[in-house]
């Protein structure tokens, strides 16, 4: 089975703090993506990768950035962490490159940030 | 920007109901997928309608597809109470490809 592994279930950091986000696949999935979900608002894209080094703004990039040193690991950083940033966040891959457009994804159980 | 948005936002009913959610989206699209997700956990995809299809069954699971109208809709047949979860449509934007965008889902709730 596929296995996505987020590193921190549930982290609670302060305003300011630097804050790494990790995500593992076990499938050598070519695309990665970041989601964050909020009630009400869905899930919001924030950034995706197809490839490693490669990677793509979503919808709301903005205080945030993404690392993809290595296929199977996928990592959001929050440089200067936020109230706003308050969230749950989401982890996913999928396979086929070039990529089968609408291919499943597989999440990760997710990250529950508090920044206080 | 939300492409999907599912209808209700909530929904409740008995054991052994159907239960109906309908998702309606903006543009042009590749396929439409439908995931769940149990309180607290990650999405859990259930089932992929491509846009030359028109309706596509899995289990107790329906989903029909209407392009022209821009709609979808997802039957539960028999709902069980372990069916209780969050309901979501997702879309491939086309052309885009890469980008697969939720709509804000359809809460469910069936009561023993």
């Amino acid at each position: 089975d596929v296995k996505v592994t987020q590193s921190s279930r549930y982290l609670v950091k302060r305003t300011g703090e630097k804050v790494f986000l990790e995500c593992v696949q076990d499938m050598d999935h070519e695309n990665m993506f970041w989601y964050r979900q909020d009630p009400g608002l869905g899930l919001r894209l924030i950034y995706f990768s197809y490839d490693v080094k490669m990677k793509e703004k979503g919808d709301i990039p903005e205080g945030y950035s993404v690392s993809r040193e290595k296929k199977e690991r996928f990592s959001l950083i929050l440089e200067s962490a936020s109230t706003n940033q308050t969230s749950m966040y989401l982890c996913a891959s999928s396979p086929d490159f070039p990529r089968e457009p609408g291919g499943e994804l597989f999440f990760g159980e997710g990250s529950r940030l508090t920044v206080l | 920007s939300q492409q999907g948005e599912e209808d209700p936002q909530a929904l409740s009913i008995q054991e052994g109901e159907n239960a109906t959610m309908n998702c309606s989206y903006k543009t042009s699209i590749n396929n439409l997928q439908w995931y769940r997700q149990n309180s607290g956990r990650g999405l859990v995809h259930l089932i992929l309608i491509r846009s030359n299809e028109r309706e596509k069954h899995s289990g107790r699971l329906r989903v029909t597809l209407d392009t022209s109208k821009k709609s979808s809709s997802l039957l539960i047949t028999a709902s069980r109470a372990a069916d209780t979860a969050s309901y979501f449509c997702a879309t491939d934007v086309n052309p885009g490809g890469f980008k697969t965008i939720f709509g804000a889902g359809t809460r469910l709730f069936v009561k023993a």
